[in-house]
């Protein structure tokens, strides 16, 4: 069974404290990891897909990173509007016939104090 | 493009009660996912369509859970008859298929069953 775990739990940061958040992932076959962002009230907002080990991406403060057994998502110098919760998604292979068949994990709140 | 669409953003029924959640998904986009979010479970899939076909429902939890894509443009997730334990929030997403593997999700709607 496909398993997805994101630590820590919830993460308070002061501005500009930079940290990371980890989700390790179980899966027959890895298509592609997906990364969201989530605001109280508001549904998950796409931030970047990886489909290799090795594969980084950046957007602003944020880069997300890939192994074959996890993925990170670094945030350097953070500020108060990074916070919100972060999901971490996978999907596995097999699933490609007919669109994306996700398994996320239970996410990591971060809260950012100025 | 106004994104996905969902409605309403919230609904209070008393248990028994019919519920029926609407969608909209993105224009042309041909993959439909329903999800459920909580405390306890997080993010699960319920089911899912691919141009307007309900590929997996292996996540619907009940029979009193059924949905709809009678077609492209719109979608409902109908839960009858409904108890306190579906209370959590619905969401929609799409997404484009064929190598484009993002899903966009809705705002979600807010159910409470007394």
């Amino acid at each position: 069974e496909d398993q997805v775990t994101q630590s820590p739990e919830a993460l308070r940061l002061q501005e500009g404290e930079s940290s990371s958040l980890n989700c390790s992932y179980t899966v027959s076959g890895l298509r592609g990891l997906f990364w969201y962002r989530q605001d109280p009230g508001k549904g998950p907002e796409f931030l970047f897909t990886l489909y290799s080990a090795g594969e980084e991406k950046e957007k602003e403060r944020l880069k997300a990173t890939l192994t074959k057994k996890e993925s990170f998502l670094h945030i350097t110098a953070p500020k108060p509007e990074d916070s919100a919760t972060y999901l971490c998604a996978v999907h596995p292979q097999g699933w490609e016939a007919a669109g994306n068949k996700l398994t996320f994990g239970g996410g990591t709140r971060v809260l950012v104090k100025p | 493009d106004a994104g996905v669409i969902q409605s309403p953003r919230h609904e209070v029924t008393e248990m028994g009660q019919e519920v029926t959640l609407r969608c909209k998904p993105i224009s042309g986009h041909n993959s439909l996912f329903w999800y459920r979010q909580t405390m306890m479970r997080g993010l699960e899939l319920l089911i899912y369509f691919n141009n307007n076909v309900p590929i997996d429902d292996s996540g619907m939890p009940e029979d009193r859970f059924s949905a709809k894509m009678p077609n492209a443009s719109f979608s409902t997730l109908k839960i009858q008859p409904s108890e306190p334990r579906d209370s959590a929030v619905y969401f929609c997403a799409s997404q484009e298929g064929t190598g484009k593997r993002t899903q966009y999700f809705g705002p979600g709607t807010r159910l409470t069953v007394l």
